[in-house]
């Protein structure tokens, strides 16, 4: 089974639509991200959070909304879709190791969501 | 703030040629550099990461990547290129100091041809 998954894999909704995206992770980790990848832009972080009363905006958060449900569980919400926001979302993982500057982030297999 | 520039959205090389794939970096810190592959309908991967120490850091699939301070740059290569290595190549860098999100590329994605 996959570490890290994501649901749904691939979604399409209309404007104006609530949609939620979720992540969990088996690996134990407890700083979890949320990303956007578009065509020619690479990757963009949207929220990320260390621990679960720690939430923090990236470069992008607006137009979104994050929930830490518990350690395993990052939830994405995008309140009102809207059509610039179809993209592939990818939910990372990390760990905090004492004494280290960086730990491997462990990415899931992405949501490919389409907003009409 | 850090940023990475990676020159060339499309490499297309022949197979068992050489595979040089460019990534330039912008950092107020010694940087932590990293690549990653994304295989189609796939996540990515850690391909290999510069944090300290020896500057030519060597990866999967027999990939390595040198770091050049006095060039800023991480290029990413591979001797002889594989039909398999055929993905979107990602160059990373540290948010900021100590243990941050990072900072991606926009991406290049390599063709092998047979």
């Amino acid at each position: 089974d996959a570490d890290v998954t994501q649901t749904p894999r691939n979604r399409i909704t209309k404007t104006g639509k609530r949609i939620m995206l979720e992540c969990s992770q088996t690996k134990g980790h407890d700083r979890m991200y949320w990303y956007r990848q578009d065509p020619g832009l690479g990757l963009r972080l949207i929220y990320y959070s260390f621990d679960v009363k720690d939430i923090n905006k990236g470069e992008i958060s607006d137009g979104y909304s994050v929930s830490r449900q518990a350690q395993a569980k990052f939830s994405l919400s995008l309140e009102s879709a809207i059509p610039n926001q179809t993209a592939l979302y990818f939910c990372a993982t990390s760990v905090n190791l004492a004494g280290e500057n960086y730990n491997e982030q462990f990415f899931g297999p992405g949501t490919r969501l389409t907003v009409l | 703030a850090q940023s990475v520039t990676q020159l060339g959205s499309h490499v297309s090389v022949s197979e068992g040629a050489l595979v040089l794939l460019r990534c330039n970096y912008s950092s107020s810190v010694p940087p932590y550099l990293f690549w990653y592959v994304q295989y189609p309908n796939q996540g990515l991967q850690l391909l290999l990461k510069y944090t300290t120490g020896a500057t030519l850091v060597k990866g999967i699939n027999g990939f390595e990547a040198e770091f050049k301070k006095s060039e800023t740059s991480f290029h990413l290569t591979k001797p002889s290129a594989h039909m398999s290595d055929a993905a979107e190549y990602f160059c990373a860098v540290i948010r900021g100091s100590g243990n941050t999100p990072l900072v991606f590329g926009k991406g290049t994605r390599l063709s092998v041809i047979a």
